[in-house]
């Protein structure tokens, strides 16, 4: 158990509509990072907070969007969504936002698209 | 951008054969570090490489960073059935916050 909480499990929903996946960082964690993978894939980033301020954007889709919240916890928000937006999202934490810098992931959100 | 690229994609060994990875940035990187992907499971950190022609052991595990700071190697030795999985490297540029992650080999064994 890493100590990063994400919620929900799995998520299944139909194209067009708006979802919201939810990370918990571990306690002492400011940095908190969101990636997607895709079926045997590797891990896209998507974005980075640290302290609630965005700290680095990667591959985000613009309909996706995400925030980091005054508790630390953070959420990422994805709407108008594609099949292709079939994946699994995880979310990662570290106590920093530089380098050197180990990221605990958690469990991960499936999401499925139909 | 910057880009990690990591080969082969996949590798099939008898348990008990070495295995190794290599990964390999377009740009320098100020480190690289590795992670190891059980099937249904999340991406765990297993070390981080900061400086340059750097070498580290875990175990059967060894990691090479190169002298170029470009390229980055993890080498197990004699694997076992507990060793698979899919391992990433993933870099940062010294400018940058972001880790990019290579796209990972994924290891099957044998028995």
């Amino acid at each position: 158990d890493s100590g990063v909480t994400q919620t929900p499990k799995h998520l299944i929903t139909a194209t067009g509509q708006r979802v919201t996946l939810r990370c918990s960082p571990r306690s002492g964690d400011l940095s908190v990072y969101w990636y997607q993978q895709s079926l045997d894939q590797g891990l896209q980033f998507l974005i980075q907070y640290y302290n609630g301020e965005e700290r680095a954007k990667g591959n985000i889709l613009e309909r996706f969007s995400a925030q980091q919240f005054p508790d630390l916890h953070s959420e990422l928000n994805l709407s108008s969504l594609e099949l292709g937006d079939s994946a699994l999202y995880f979310c990662a934490s570290s106590v920093s936002s530089g380098s050197p810098n180990e990221q605990f992931f958690g469990p991960g959100t499936r999401l499925t698209v139909l | 951008g910057q880009q990690v690229m990591q080969i082969p994609q996949y590798q099939h060994v008898q348990e008990g054969e070495d295995f190794t990875t290599y990964c390999n940035s377009s740009t320098t990187l100020s480190n690289i570090q590795w992670y190891k992907q059980r099937p249904g499971g999340h991406p765990v950190f297993l070390i981080q490489l900061v400086k340059s022609g750097e070498v580290k052991k875990q175990k059967r595990l060894t990691f090479q960073f190169g002298e170029a700071k470009k390229n980055s190697s993890l080498h197990i030795t004699a694997t076992q059935t507990t060793d698979v999985g899919t391992y990433f490297c993933a870099g940062r540029e010294d400018s940058s916050y972001k880790l990019i992650f290579g796209s990972g080999t994924r290891l099957l064994v044998r028995p």
